[in-house]
């Protein structure tokens, strides 16, 4: 069973470029997260998706973030123009909606603004 | 603000030991809890879990605790095992958000041979 698949593992840019990570979920569930990871804040959700639908972006920091999931086994999240706090470790993990159920996560993207 | 506290950034404890990681939560609404490990360059990995319902969950060498009084949950690994060396997290969902994790910021263990 293939699990949570994202790509890049690794990425290094310089200001101002576009930035676009992808995430294909387990297929059957139903909600998909991006979270991301620093060193100050931890893990911390930026947005989630049910049944493809953006349902939360509180916690997308500012305009220059943006998420999409087009279909139920692809999602993405873009950051344009990127800046150098953006670096961080971003996760994409997928669940059913249930209390009782894990969400699984892929690897990350170990994202570098120079 | 954050909901779910790990105050112990790192552990380390000898080979054959127990290990008692420790969260504290400040949410009294939460009703779920779990707990993941995390190996460098990888994602987090789904450990055990506990409902609000229970004060006790067994899985092998893995058994989390609950105190509910006192918003407290701990994880207790015997005995440990150098496999275990990774960064423990503890999370619970919000179910406001589509039961989106609420983490700490996670405790590195080390278990020394």
């Amino acid at each position: 069973d293939a699990g949570v698949i994202q790509s890049p593992r690794h990425e290094v840019t310089e200001m101002g470029q576009e930035v676009t990570l992808r995430c294909k979920p387990i297929s059957g569930h139903n909600s998909l997260f991006w979270y991301r990871q620093t060193m100050m804040r931890g893990l911390e959700l930026l947005i989630y998706f049910n049944n493809n639908v953006p349902i939360d972006d509180s916690g997308m920091p500012e305009d220059r973030f943006s998420a999409k999931m087009p279909n139920a086994s692809f999602s993405t999240l873009k950051i344009q123009p990127s800046e150098p706090r953006d670096s961080a470790v971003y996760f994409c993990a997928s669940s059913f909606t249930s209390v009782g159920q894990p969400q699984h996560f892929g690897d990350g993207t170990r994202l570098s603004i120079l | 603000d954050q909901q779910v506290k790990q105050n112990s950034p790192s552990l380390s404890v000898q080979e054959g030991r127990i290990s008692i990681l420790n969260c504290d939560y400040t949410n009294s609404m939460f009703d779920y809890f779990l707990w993941y490990k995390k190996y460098p360059a990888e994602g987090p990995t789904f450990l055990i879990s506990i409902s609000s319902i229970k004060d006790k969950n067994e899985d092998g060498r893995f058994t989390v605790f609950l105190n509910k009084s006192a918003k407290h949950l701990s994880l207790h690994i015997v005995p440990s095992q150098p496999g275990d060396s990774a960064v423990y997290f503890c999370a619970a969902p919000d179910s406001n958000s589509g039961y989106a994790l609420n983490f700490g910021k996670g405790t590195s263990l080390l278990v020394t041979p």
